[in-house]
């Protein structure tokens, strides 16, 4: 199972929207509304910000949209702030009923 | 709360097994699958399997069929994954995860501290 695609690297400046792409195929990202994306700060252990594509877990700011259209799963972050910085991680469930994840892109708030 | 607690860090030789525990609190254990997933020093999440605490099924990763072992003991509420035949590039921090829901197979909610194994001759 290949990991999922993501870029490296996005920036933007406080208020600003960026969103990060998740690209996998029909037997990952196609097949199946189980996308979720996960944040992680240097040193701690990821955190649930979108699950089932475009949900939100109780807590996480609605500054954080999820949306996938085909292969391509989204994560977009409206009016960014500082605290935003950090590693992102897309994961969907499989054909195999396994997971996948992307390579991470990480955030900067310029 | 919900509580996640990973054993400590462990240093193995080449060719040495591994076994990782995470211990869990605060929630029903038997109705929320858990995952195990690891992080190489510097390098991204990847994905390792999962197991049904209620009847002890599994489902591995392909990448790692043949080599991890992932159990658990209800009357203590933990979990345990046993990597063996290990390589220097089995070095990472693993983590256990619980998902969200009881109805949830894949998000992941609940995360340990992370154990690191170190994998040095």
């Amino acid at each position: 199972q290949s990991a999922l695609t993501q870029p490296a690297s996005v920036s933007g400046s406080p208020g600003q929207s960026i969103t990060i792409s998740c690209t996998g195929t029909s037997s990952d990202v196609g097949g199946y509304n189980y996308v979720s994306w996960y944040r992680q700060q240097p040193g701690k252990a990821p955190k649930l910000m979108i699950y089932d594509v475009s949900n939100r877990p109780s807590g996480v700011s609605d500054r954080f949209s999820g949306a996938k259209s085909g292969n391509t799963a989204s994560l977009t972050i409206s009016g960014l702030q500082t605290e935003d910085e950090g590693d992102y991680y897309c994961s969907s469930l499989t054909r195999t009923s396994t997971l996948v994840f992307g390579g991470g892109t990480k955030l900067t708030v310029l | 709360q919900v509580q996640l607690v990973q054993s400590g860090a462990e240093v193995k030789k080449p060719g040495a097994s591994v076994k990782v525990s995470c211990k869990t609190s605060g929630y029903t254990f038997t109705d929320y699958y858990m995952h195990w997933v690891r992080q190489a020093p510097g390098q991204g999440l990847e994905y390792m399997g999962r197991i049904n605490p209620n009847d002890g099924d599994t489902n591995y990763a392909q990448k790692f069929w043949g080599r991890v072992t992932m159990t658990r003991d209800t009357s203590i509420s933990s979990v345990y994954m046993e990597l063996s035949s290990l390589r220097s590039d089995d070095t990472a921090v693993y983590y256990c995860a619980r998902v969200w829901a009881t109805w949830s197979t894949d998000a992941l909610a609940q995360w340990g501290q992370g154990t690191l194994v170190t994998v040095s001759s």
